[in-house]
């Protein structure tokens, strides 16, 4: 089983700064990584497909990176409305898995 | 634009087996290639992947949960169902239907576990 680990756990940011959340595999897994936002009560939503693919109506301030091992989410100029927790999947091989999430938290 | 709606009971004893039909509008479940899938939150905490079905009836499972788990299609009905055997507390979760890599979420509907 792939094991995904992301740091940090939780991140308190101040409106217009950048966030960065890592997602490290434990083993490689291609570009078969993607990201979800999901707030309090919502389902998550696709943010970005594939590593670096941004979903259709996604803000252009959210961005993904890696490919491998090490994969990235950079939030550019982080709004209000970004205050959620994130997750990474990955699903080159079964069971598809999840990282643990990391909650933004707006300062 | 494809709509999942997850329905089934809130409340299910210990030892039971949890029902949950999610169904598909806006489309036909079989005139796609998706896997059509199942995943889990229990309160409070991460995502959890329990399976994918195809229409034609290929099914994936996750080997924590392979032995009671039952994921299964109606095409006619345009819908699919899962079915989770022996529960414990430790099933208590918001039950997503999902096509997660294209964007495709119900609502979620939380089941608990309880005598």
């Amino acid at each position: 089983e792939v094991v995904l680990t992301q740091f940090p756990d939780f991140q308190s940011v101040t409106p217009g700064e950048k966030v960065t959340i890592t997602c490290r595999a434990s083993q490689h897994i291609g570009i078969s990584l993607h990201w979800y936002q999901q707030k309090p009560d919502q389902s998550p939503k696709l943010l970005i497909k594939d590593a670096s693919q941004s979903f259709s109506g996604v803000p252009s301030r959210f961005s993904g990176s890696g490919s491998g091992t090490d994969f990235t989410l950079t939030i550019n100029s982080l709004e209000a409305e970004d205050a959620a927790t994130y997750y990474c999947h990955q699903s080159t091989s079964l069971p598809w898995t999840f990282g643990q999430g990391t909650k933004v938290e707006i300062k | 634009q494809l709509q999942l709606q997850e329905s089934g009971p809130g409340l299910v004893k210990p030892s039971e087996t949890l029902s949950l039909t999610c169904i598909v509008s806006g489309g036909s479940i079989s005139s796609s290639s998706y896997y059509w899938g199942w995943i889990r939150q229990p309160p409070g905490k991460g995502l959890e992947w329990i399976g994918n079905i195809h229409y034609s009836g290929s099914t994936y499972y996750n080997p924590s949960l392979k032995s009671r788990i039952n994921i299964s299609v109606d095409t006619s009905k345009n819908y699919f169902s899962l079915k989770l055997s022996f529960v414990t507390a430790a099933d208590t979760a918001v039950y997503y239907c999902a096509v997660p890599l294209n964007g495709y979420w119900g609502q979620g509907t939380l089941v608990t576990v309880s005598s």
